[in-house]
């Protein structure tokens, strides 16, 4: 079963700065098949990005992804305060389980 | 516009049974294969089970599996979570969520309001 590892477990930042969070494997994760999501208080959780890259349909391009291997980052440029929640990644590609990290808490002070 | 509406939850004491419904419309359900993913109150998410659009290919976390079967009717628009020998770490608000795309390689892009069940003696 492959391990995911997020990091920092909480970030807080102020509107306009720009977030970075980071998903390392603990083994290479196949095809790139890294996932992020991001989940409000009360509501399920929303598909930002797939393909390590590729953007969901409807997400703004303040979010980005990068990263390849067993190593993975969620950026999100000129934050703003819609932007608090916490963040997943999860992998898809391996066989299963097609694990979730623990999730970033992202705070917009 | 895609829906997934899941029912079925509710309170259930430990080593009982209880089964979960996903009514999926505005999408061609038989096309696409279909997660379940969890989450315990305050903790994260967790994968629970994925079944591929004709039901021919399943695949379950440890932490299910031999309990929990995952079933689909795509002539009803209808996929299926079949809970046994419930325990009490099984507390969780149960989504499902549809796959990105039809192929293989694709995460869950739509998901449900989710269905919370609560095993307690």
């Amino acid at each position: 079963e492959i391990v995911l590892t997020q990091s920092p477990d909480t970030l807080s930042l102020s509107p306009g700065e720009r977030a970075t969070l980071s998903c390392r494997a603990s083994q290479r994760i196949s095809n790139n098949y890294l996932a992020w999501f991001q989940q409000k208080p009360g509501q399920a959780p929303r598909l930002l990005i797939y393909g390590a890259s590729s953007r969901a349909t409807g997400i703004p391009d303040r979010f980005s992804g990068s990263g390849s291997g067993t190593d993975f980052t969620l950026t999100i440029s000129r934050l703003e305060p819609e932007d608090s929640a916490v963040y997943y990644c999860q992998q898809y590609g391996n066989s299963p389980p097609y694990t979730f990290g623990q999730g970033t808490k992202l705070e917009i002070k | 516009q895609v829906q997934l509406v899941e029912s079925g939850g509710g309170v259930v004491q430990p080593g009982r049974s209880l089964r979960l419904s996903c009514a999926a419309s505005g999408f061609s359900f038989s096309i696409y294969g279909m997660h379940w993913v969890r989450q315990a109150p305050g903790k994260g998410l967790e994968w629970v089970t994925v079944i591929s659009y004709d039901g021919s290919n399943i695949h379950y976390a440890d932490s299910v599996k031999g309990r929990f079967t995952i079933s689909r009717d795509n002539s009803k628009n209808m996929l299926f979570l079949q809970m046994n020998s419930l325990r009490v770490e099984d507390t969780a608000v149960y989504y499902c969520a549809k796959k990105l795309s039809g192929g293989t390689g694709y995460p869950p892009d739509s998901w449900g309001q989710g269905t919370l069940v609560t095993v307690s003696s």
